[in-house]
C-alpha cells in the first residue's frame, strides 16, 4: 500500500499571501489530521477531518482552514500568511477499521514565509 | 486533559551501548501510548504502541518500550544503539475528550548516537 503523500514538499511564500497544501491518505483511511511542527512548539494539532466533516479542531486562528473530499484527500489552507507560519506541516491518516488507533504520517510540506 | 512529557531535549549515547529515551504521561483512564521517530526532512514514522496487555512492547528497528503504570512512564529502549538511530523521537498519547480523540505529542527528544 502506498503511504501518506503530501504535496508540495516545499513552498516559499511572502507575508500576506495564502497557501494550499494537499494530503492524500493511505488507501482506505478516512481520517486525516493536520499538524504544525516548529522547533519551539513541537507538534501542534490543527484539525482532523473524517468523511468530509471536521471532527476535531486545535487552537489555531481562523486563517487556518481545511477540507476533505469524498476520496478522503484533504487540503489545508492558510490565508494572510505571517512569518510565524513558517513550519513543517504534517498530515496523518488513520484507518476506521481494526487498527483505529495508529496514525501514519506523510513526509510533510515545508512552508517558508518571507 | 491528558499530556505527555519528555524530560530530556537530547540524549547522547555511544554506539553499541543501550539507550533509553524517557516519556511520562498524565491520563485519566487507560492510556494509549505511542512512539514515533523523525529523521531529517521526513515525517514521523510509527515505532510502537501500548494499548493493553504486556507491559513490554516490541516495535520496529529493534526498539521496545516499557509501560509502567505506577510510575506513569513509557520509556523507549534499545539494547544496542546504532549511529543510524540518531533522530528525533516523539512520545504521544491518545486523548479522549468530549466524545472525540486527539493525539497529544511530547516536545521530542533528539537522540545522538556517537561512533
Amino acid at each position: 500500500k502506498a503511504g501518506v503523500t503530501q504535496t508540495p514538499r516545499y513552498l516559499i511564500k511572502t507575508r500576506g499571501q495564502q497557501v494550499t497544501l494537499s494530503c492524500s491518505p493511505i488507501s482506505g483511511h478516512r481520517s486525516v489530521s493536520w499538524y504544525q511542527q516548529t522547533p519551539g512548539q513541537g507538534l501542534q494539532f490543527l484539525f482532523e477531518y473524517f468523511s468530509e466533516t471536521q471532527r476535531n479542531k486545535g487552537n489555531f486562528p481562523g486563517r487556518f482552514s481545511g477540507r476533505q473530499f469524498s476520496n478522503s484527500r484533504s487540503e489545508m489552507n492558510v490565508s494572510t500568511l505571517e512569518l510565524g507560519d513558517s513550519a513543517l506541516y504534517l498530515c496523518a491518516s488513520l484507518t476506521s477499521g481494526k487498527e483505529t488507533d495508529t496514525q501514519y504520517f506523510g513526509p510533510g510540506t515545508r512552508l517558508t514565509v518571507l | 486533559a491528558q499530556s505527555v512529557a519528555q524530560p530530556e531535549d537530547q540524549v547522547n549515547v555511544a554506539e553499541g551501548n543501550p539507550l533509553t529515551v524517557k516519556c511520562t504521561y498524565s491520563v485519566s483512564g487507560n492510556p494509549y501510548l505511542f512512539w514515533y521517530v523523525q529523521y531529517p526532512n521526513r515525517g514521523l514514522q510509527f515505532l510502537l504502541k501500548y494499548i493493553t496487555g504486556d507491559n513490554l512492547v516490541k516495535g520496529s528497528y529493534g526498539f521496545e518500550a516499557e509501560f509502567n503504570k505506577s510510575q506513569t512512564s513509557f520509556h523507549l529502549k534499545k539494547p544496542s544503539a546504532l549511529v543510524s538511530d540518531s533522530a528525533l523521537y516523539f512520545c504521544a498519547v491518545r486523548d479522549y475528550t468530549s466524545g472525540t480523540y486527539k493525539y497529544i505529542f511530547g516536545t521530542g527528544t533528539r537522540l545522538k548516537v556517537l561512533a
